[in-house]
C-alpha cells in the first residue's frame, strides 16, 4: 500500500519554463512534507519543506503548495535550469509506533531539463 | 553533508553469507535511518534509531537487524543476504529546527549486490 504516490516517472521541460512536480498521499496523519533532489550515485539532497498547516513554502526558485483536502502536494521549480535535471522524491513524516519521526518516500519523478 | 559517512561503499557477496553497513556521522544527531533505494520503489525505510539501544521498524525490516550502540554509529545487517537485497542502502539522520521544521540528510550509499 504506497502512501505517498508520485504517480509521473518522468518529466521533460524546457530551460526557462516552470516545472511542475506532483505527489499525492493517503494518510491524513502525515503532519510534515519534503523534497528532495537526487543526482546518480549521490544521496538523496534535502530541497524544501512544509508542514501540513502552511499552504505554501518558497526558497528560491522552488516553492512547495500543499492542499489538505486533496491529499495532493506539488513542487514548481522557475525558471527550470539543466543543472534542475535529477530524481525529485517527495516524502512525508508520521510519528512511529514508538512516538518517534519517520519517513514515507514516494517513488520519484525524474526530471530532464532541455537546453 | 552533515557528516555522514557510510561503510563500505561498494560490497558483492554472495547468498547466504552475514553483511554488516555501517553509518557514521559526527554531529550528534538522535534520529538515523537506513533506507533501500530500488527501481519503481524510491526510498523505502527498513529500520530506524531515535537514540541510543532504541529502534524501530520500517516498512521493508524482514530479513535485516540493526544496532546503536552509540550515538554516532548506527549498524544495519543482513543476517543471511539474498539476491532479493541488492540494493543502494542509505543512511539518513534528522536534524530538528525551530518551529517543528526539520531537514533529513543522507549519506552518499553503499551499493550491495548479493550473487
Amino acid at each position: 500500500d504506497q502512501q505517498v504516490k508520485q504517480n509521473s516517472p518522468s518529466l521533460s521541460v524546457q530551460e526557462g519554463r516552470i516545472s511542475i512536480l506532483n505527489c499525492d498521499y493517503t494518510n491524513s496523519m502525515f503532519d510534515y512534507f519534503l523534497w528532495y533532489k537526487k543526482y546518480p550515485a549521490e544521496g538523496p539532497t534535502f530541497l524544501i519543506s512544509i508542514s501540513s498547516i502552511k499552504d505554501k513554502n518558497e526558497d528560491g526558485r522552488f516553492t512547495v503548495f500543499l492542499n489538505k483536502s486533496a491529499k495532493h502536494l506539488s513542487l514548481h521549480i522557475v525558471p527550470s535550469q539543466p543543472g534542475d535535471s535529477a530524481v525529485y522524491f517527495c516524502a512525508a513524516r508520521i510519528f512511529g509506533a514508538s512516538g518517534t519521526y519517520k519517513y514515507i518516500f514516494g517513488t520519484g519523478t525524474r526530471l530532464k531539463v532541455l537546453a | 553533508d552533515a557528516g555522514i559517512t557510510q561503510s563500505p561503499r561498494h560490497k558483492v557477496t554472495e547468498t547466504g553469507t552475514p553483511v554488516t553497513l555501517r553509518c557514521h556521522q559526527t554531529e550528534n544527531h538522535r534520529y538515523m535511518y537506513w533506507y533501500r533505494q530500488d527501481p519503481g520503489h524510491g526510498l523505502r525505510l527498513i529500520h530506524y534509531s531515535y537514540g541510543v539501544k532504541d529502534t524501530d521498524k520500517g516498512e521493508v525490516s524482514d530479513g535485516y537487524s540493526v544496532s546503536r550502540s552509540k550515538t554516532e554509529d548506527f549498524l544495519l545487517t543482513l543476517e543471511s543476504a539474498t539476491s532479493s537485497q541488492t540494493s543502494v542502502y542509505f543512511c539518513a539522520i534528522t536534524q530538528l529546527l525551530a518551529g517543528g521544521r526539520n531537514e533529513q540528510f543522507f549519506g552518499p550509499g553503499t551499493r550491495l549486490t548479493v550473487l
